[in-house]
């Protein structure tokens, strides 16, 4: 399989529930994020994972719990979450540069919905 | 105000027309990035560009540096490039992008 992979592509859940998401990337790059999707909003940044290690938390709720064992692998544990955390949540990656030059590399997304 | 303005919001046009799509910054930027995406939400990238122009097929990018100022141009129009196109620029330090809001195009046959 090629590029970056996101599972799974829907998720329904109810607020009290744990769930994860997983991202994927085949490309060699060693640089992953997370990014949320909502409605009528411009994309947003939510993690940055460097070489398997957080450089970015934007301001992201602890309901939200990434968690990079590699660089081809993230995840998102989400628990407790509330009905407005329901967006698409994309996965991308990337060379890791501190220059900021780096083309960013996108997953197919997963759409989730918080009951 | 957003750091990543993007304009116009929506955009329709018949197919074979030109079509222009703009996007100012207000940051210092390493690279200036432009995205499609699909219904359905996949994420392509079209262009990264620091300066000048670049062209793949019908798609141009320019930015002008000093005038904090990108444009994206679709050249003969096609259904097919009916999607959001995303501006995003990459600060001087760190892999962070900030996006402006997308324009959302549709060309009709």
């Amino acid at each position: 399989e090629t590029g970056v992979t996101q599972t799974p592509r829907h998720l329904v859940m109810g607020m009290t529930n744990k769930k994860s998401l997983k991202c994927e990337q085949h490309l060699g790059h060693n640089a992953m994020y997370w990014y949320k999707q909502s409605a009528k909003k411009p994309l947003e940044l939510m993690f940055v994972y460097n070489f398997k290690e957080q450089t970015e938390n934007n301001s992201v709720p602890s309901r939200f719990s990434p968690e990079c064992p590699n660089s081809s692998h993230l995840f998102l544990h989400l628990h407790t979450l509330q009905p407005e955390d329901s967006a698409l949540y994309l996965c991308a990656s990337s060379q890791a540069t501190s220059g900021g030059q780096a083309e960013q590399f996108f997953g197919p997304g997963t759409r989730l919905t918080v009951l | 105000k957003n750091e990543v303005e993007q304009s116009p919001q929506n955009l329709t046009a018949q197919e074979g027309e030109f079509i222009t799509i703009n996007c100012s910054y207000s940051v210092g930027i390493s690279a200036l990035h432009w995205l499609q995406q699909h219904p359905g939400g996949g994420i392509v990238s079209l262009f990264m560009l620091s300066s000048g122009k670049k062209k793949h097929g019908r798609l141009i990018a320019t930015i002008n540096i000093q005038e904090k100022h990108s444009s994206l141009h679709i050249t003969a129009s096609h259904p097919r490039d009916s999607a959001v196109y995303i501006c995003a620029v990459s600060k001087a330090a760190g892999n962070k992008l900030t996006f402006g809001g997308g324009t959302r195009v549709l060309v009709k046959p």
